[in-house]
């Protein structure tokens, strides 16, 4: 059965500061998918990460893909309190199409 | 349509009645799929619609829980003799089939229904 973890559940964090979110999956998956949601809104997504060693940036988060330890980062740099959201990495079950399995995601709080 | 849609975005039951819930998937999206988030938690699959195939129902949570899609387009949650765990947010997401198309295009969640049991 495929589980994904992330970790920390809950960030709090200073502007201007840098953290790394950490997702792990257990069982081989060649699609790793980064959304975030705003309270009381549906899920927008950020990265999708194809293969081992992909890495993706945009503004002041950085995703990357280690397919080998089934792990993915995300790093947010220099936070600001607009990166404030609920940030869930999620796993395609069955390998490249199929259901989306998700982890419990991260409420990121950054404060000024 | 531009987007998912979902419809009621809000609705109030009380214990033991049937609720339905509507999915209008983009046009053109074959797979559907509905989530389940409760207050505070993750999203929790429980059902996908894959063109024509035999839906993947391995997460619904008991057989008070039933969804179709007719048409291959809109699809319908229904739970029957509401409980109040089912209270939560239930998403609705489609995508293309296919590898390649999921690749560009992604998974498209819609602004989700929030369910409330009284």
């Amino acid at each position: 059965e495929l589980k994904v973890e992330q970790n920390p559940l809950f960030l709090s964090m200073q502007e201007g500061k840098n953290y790394t979110i950490y997702c792990n999956y257990s069982t081989t998956s060649d699609r790793l998918y980064w959304y975030r949601q705003d309270p009381g809104k549906s899920l927008e997504s950020l990265f999708v990460l194809l293969s081992n060693g992909a890495v993706k940036q945009e503004g002041r988060l950085m995703a990357s893909l280690d397919t080998k330890a089934r792990l993915s980062t995300l790093h947010i740099t220099a936070a600001v309190h607009d990166l404030s959201a609920t940030y869930f990495c999620a796993v395609v079950r069955g390998g490249s199409q199929g259901n989306l399995i998700f982890g419990k995601g991260t409420k990121l709080s950054v404060k000024p | 349509g531009a987007g998912v849609s979902q419809s009621p975005s809000n609705k109030v039951t009380e214990k033991g009645k049937d609720v339905e819930l509507r999915c209008d998937p983009i046009s053109g999206h074959t797979a559907l799929y509905w989530y389940r988030q409760s207050l505070g938690q993750g999203l929790e699959f429980l059902i996908y619609f894959q063109g024509n195939s035999a839906p993947d129902k391995s997460g619904l949570p008991s057989d008070r829980f039933s969804a179709e899609r007719t048409g291959g387009s809109v699809s319908t949650l229904t739970i029957q003799r509401t409980q109040q765990e089912d209270s939560a947010v239930y998403l609705c997401a489609s995508s293309y089939s296919g590898t390649a198309t999921i690749t560009i295009y992604g998974y498209t969640f819609g602004s989700g229904t929030r369910l409330t049991v009284v």
